[in-house]
């Protein structure tokens, strides 16, 4: 499985935007990048995905590098609420199992 | 919510015990997967099965076993349980393989 890797931890100061990297070099040409986010004590939810182009949804936006070897997950402003780890995940268009990483830890303050 | 429903949402047992987790996918999805979080582990992937047949296993001991049925719910079944079986239970559904997945609340298990 393609890998991905994100810092370990990351903090943010509330109603400010918040760029979270995420690195996959190995990145092959049908796998799509997905970020998903894990809530305390909460399953994980999803945020957004993309293949090529940059994507914008109602909760955040992906930024897809043209080499698409990186990827960035914009919060355009972050709340309390978005404190959480975040997951950078590659996922095969065929693919079987998302495979998650240790993901990065966003800290918000008030 | 995900719309994908788990049972029980916590459960205590002892060692050497036999439990089932039970899993409803959302309305429509063919897909589900099994992972399991501990705290020093992060989230892995057990076992995902498409419309009734296993299509992927990870990380599963062979203690653990688990299956979808016709009606596509699916259980993971855990037995002769150990300490180091303590853990969140995700189950999660998608419509499709490489779809994007959809998480439950989890099963907390707790093995005294």
């Amino acid at each position: 499985d393609a890998k991905t890797t994100q810092p370990n931890s990351m903090e943010s100061n509330e109603e400010e935007p918040v760029h979270l990297p995420c690195n996959h070099s190995t990145i092959s040409g049908t796998d799509y990048i997905h970020w998903y986010r894990q809530l305390p004590s909460q399953g994980p939810e999803y945020v957004i995905h993309g293949l090529t182009s940059n994507v914008n949804n109602r909760m955040a936006s992906l930024a897809i590098a043209e080499d698409r070897k990186s990827s960035t997950l914009i919060l355009h402003r972050a709340t309390l609420r978005d404190a959480a780890v975040y997951y950078c995940i590659l996922n095969p268009v065929r693919g079987s199992k998302l495979t998650f990483g240790k993901g990065i830890t966003l800290s918000v303050r008030p | 919510d995900s719309g994908v429903t788990q049972t029980p949402k916590h459960l205590i047992t002892a060692t050497g015990q036999r439990v089932t987790l039970r899993c409803s996918p959302r309305s429509g999805d063919l897909s589900v997967y099994w992972y399991q979080q501990s705290l020093d582990q992060g989230l892995q992937f057990l076992i995902q099965y498409y419309n009734g047949e296993e299509r992927a296993k990870g990380n599963i001991l062979e203690r653990f076993s688990a299956q979808q049925f016709p009606d596509l719910h699916s259980e993971l079944n855990l037995s002769s349980l150990e300490l180091g079986d303590s853990a969140l239970y995700f189950c999660a559904s998608s419509v499709v393989i490489g779809d994007t997945i959809y998480f439950g609340e989890g099963s907390w298990l707790t093995v005294v």
